[in-house]
């Protein structure tokens, strides 16, 4: 257990709907990443933020926006979702800025019917 | 931008060993780490390299030459537990310390 948590494990929902997905860091870390993970593109970067502020964007579509709360929680949130939009979504957290080691969450997984 | 290049699949036998590679090009190199990845689980960190050499870690080892873009992953003593993705991933300083990762490596480990 990585002390990452993330909801909802799995989620099914249809084209052009919105959802939010859910990420708590591990206690004390400051950083979240957010990775998109498809069968044909492997583990992909798409944002990261460091105690409630972006710090680095990856390849993340216009339709997807995230966000870091000042409890450090974050959500990313995706909309007029699209069949390829169907992926593994982890978070991962760090400790202080330069702390090299990522945890992953246990990750969701979105279907887009 | 960065380009990593790992095996797409390799087969060793328990017991044995295996070395799994990756090469890199980055214009701001800041780390190189490994990470296993069961099918459908979250990657857990296995070892990360800055400078040349190797790092031993009990059944796994890593070894790191920046001037050559080139990394290694050695598994000792292959168990069957150890079948699972392998990735590589460069830490980009110009590019906010975020990493990148290679497209991973499956290992299926057979008896």
């Amino acid at each position: 257990d990585s002390g990452v948590t993330q909801t909802p494990k799995h989620l099914i929902t249809a084209t052009g709907q919105r959802v939010t997905l859910r990420c708590s860091p591990r206690s004390g870390d400051l950083s979240v990443y957010w990775y998109q993970q498809s069968l044909d593109q492997g583990l992909q970067f798409l944002i990261q933020y460091y105690n409630g502020e972006e710090r680095a964007k990856g390849n993340i579509l216009e339709r997807f926006s995230a966000q870091q709360f000042p409890d450090l929680h974050s959500e990313l949130n995706l909309s007029s979702l699209e069949l390829g939009d169907s992926a593994l979504y982890f978070c991962a957290s760090s400790g202080r800025e330069g702390s090299y080691e990522q945890y992953f969450g246990p990750g969701t997984r979105l279907t887009v019917t | 931008g960065q380009n990593i290049d790992q095996p797409t699949e390799m087969t060793a036998t328990e017991g044995a060993i295996v070395q799994i590679n990756c090469t890199y090009q980055t214009s701001g190199f800041n780390g190189l780490f490994w990470y296993q990845q069961h099918a459908g689980e979250a990657p857990t960190f296995l070892s990360y390299n800055v400078l040349d050499g190797l790092e031993e870690k009990g059944r796994f080892s890593s070894f790191l030459s920046r001037s050559k873009g080139y990394s290694y992953l050695l598994l000792k003593e292959l168990q069957m537990k150890d079948s699972a993705s392998y990735l590589c991933a460069v830490r980009d300083a110009n590019a906010g310390n975020m990493l990148t990762f290679g497209g991973g490596t499956r290992l299926m480990v057979k008896p």
